[in-house]
């Protein structure tokens, strides 16, 4: 069965440093891949996907997630965060071609931006 | 456009009731799928339903229920309530068609306690 991995359950970081989520899956077919953030209390906003094409998607906030087939990862980096980044952030795959619309999800990162 | 909206957003049950959930897509949009989020299982996929007809369905006991109305709006019923079915329900919509609903985009979720 297909899975994702979130390797750090919560990662705390200083206001402008870099940070790295990380995310692994498990997959012998060809995959969608998503990270979403949840902030405190609110649903699930799509950060970034990647679809196909170029392996390094970018989001409009400044995160960016590269795609390593060899690796089946897919981490999520910020050269600066901010304390407005604090949030959960979840991986999710979809299965690529396929008639089911789940998402598998990751237990999720909790990103914890300290000033 | 409008996001999705779910009502209620905040729900107190007890053991043994029944509940129901609602959930108005995007305009246009005729996926809808279901979440189940807790703090010890993380995001869970309950069911999908792309016009009026559901397509994939996760592995829930047969008290989860739902139905897709014609104008996309979905319902999710859960009957006979369990302490453990307190989380934050959450629903999505995407495009749909024959090929896997991508890019799903979430409502603010319901919050079921169950007393």
């Amino acid at each position: 069965a297909q899975s994702v991995t979130q390797l750090d359950s919560q990662v705390p970081v200083f206001e402008e440093a870099p940070v790295e989520l990380r995310c692994n899956y498990s997959s012998s077919v060809s995959v969608y891949l998503f990270w979403y953030v949840q902030y405190p209390n609110q649903g699930l906003q799509l950060l970034l996907k990647y679809l196909s094409g170029s392996t390094l998607v970018e989001s409009i906030n400044g995160f960016e997630a590269e795609f390593n087939k060899s690796q089946t990862s897919f981490h999520l980096r910020k050269p600066s965060v901010h304390i407005s980044d604090t949030a959960e952030y979840f991986c999710a795959v979809i299965n690529n071609g396929g008639s089911q619309g789940n998402l598998i999800f990751g237990k999720g990162t909790k990103l914890s931006v300290k000033p | 456009k409008a996001g999705v909206t779910q009502t209620p957003r905040y729900l107190i049950k007890t053991r043994g009731q029944q509940v129901t959930l609602s959930c108005s897509p995007i305009s246009g949009h005729r996926s809808v799928s279901w979440y189940q989020q807790t703090p010890g299982q993380g995001l869970q996929f309950l069911f999908e339903y792309f016009s009026e007809t559901q397509r994939n369905k996760g592995n829930f006991p047969g008290r989860f229920s739902g139905r897709q109305f014609s104008n996309s709006r979905s319902e999710m019923n859960v009957s006979t309530l369990e302490l453990g079915d307190s989380a934050l329900y959450l629903c999505a919509s995407s495009l749909g068609g024959q090929l896997a609903s991508y890019e799903q985009y979430f409502g603010p979720g319901t919050r079921l306690t169950v007393t």
